[in-house]
């Protein structure tokens, strides 16, 4: 199975705060990777796929990139709906697997 | 807009069978491909397996052959059963479309919390 690597596990910032989030794949996935935003009792939410192109209606203060087998998950400038748990999937191969997950506080 | 809702028991007995249902509504269920994952706190997210609409289905082999899904094309639902449950079955489950050429999930359920114990 592809291992993906996701952190930090939490990261607290301020309203406006530049916010960065890793995720590592253990092989090579290209750049099929998504990026999901999950709050508590709602649906998660597809930000980001492939690893860099935002899905629609989502805010342009998100963004992704990919070096390697690296990706992360940027916010420029945090907002106080932003809070949530953050997590990557690889779109690769199967078994389909996910981060760990990364809890953004504000 | 697609909107799927997991429905089912919240406790189940060690040993027995977890059954889910998933209701898809706003959109036809005859096509696509239909996923359940679950989320622990120990083991994060863990992508159980999909169905397709022709029948094909993928089961993740950590699951060790407990694991079904089967569509109900009538109703617009499609249900999971997990086997010989024990206490590391316990999680919140999710349904979730997956795209039909790509392997991401553009629409997911809010999720059902299901408990096994005695």
């Amino acid at each position: 199975d592809i291992q993906m690597t996701q952190s930090p596990s939490s990261v607290s910032a301020s309203v406006g705060d530049r916010v960065t989030i890793t995720c590592r794949a253990s092989q090579d996935i290209g750049i099929r990777l998504a990026w999901y935003q999950q709050t508590p009792g709602e649906a998660p939410k597809l930000l980001i796929y492939p690893a860099f192109t935002l899905q629609h209606g989502v805010p342009s203060r998100f963004s992704g990139s990919a070096s390697g087998t690296g990706f992360t998950l940027t916010i420029s400038s945090l907002q106080p709906e932003d809070s949530a748990t953050y997590f990557c999937q690889q779109a690769t191969d199967f078994p389909l697997t996910f981060g760990g997950g990364t809890r953004v506080e504000i | 807009q697609v909107q799927l809702h997991e429905s089912g028991p919240g406790l189940v007995k060690p040993s027995e069978t977890l059954s889910l249902t998933c209701t898809v509504s706003g959109g036809s269920i005859s096509t696509y491909y239909w996923s359940w994952i679950r989320q622990t706190p120990g083991k994060g997210l863990e992508y159980l397996g999909y169905i397709y609409f022709t029948g094909n289905s993928y089961y993740n082999p950590s699951l060790r052959g407990r694991v079904t899904i089967s569509l109900d094309t009538p109703k617009n639902q499609f249900s999971l059963k997990v086997t010989s449950v024990t206490a590391a079955d316990t999680a919140i489950y999710f349904c979730a479309r997956r795209a039909v050429n790509d392997y991401y999930f553009d629409f997911w359920g809010h999720g059902t919390l299901v408990t096994v114990s005695s």
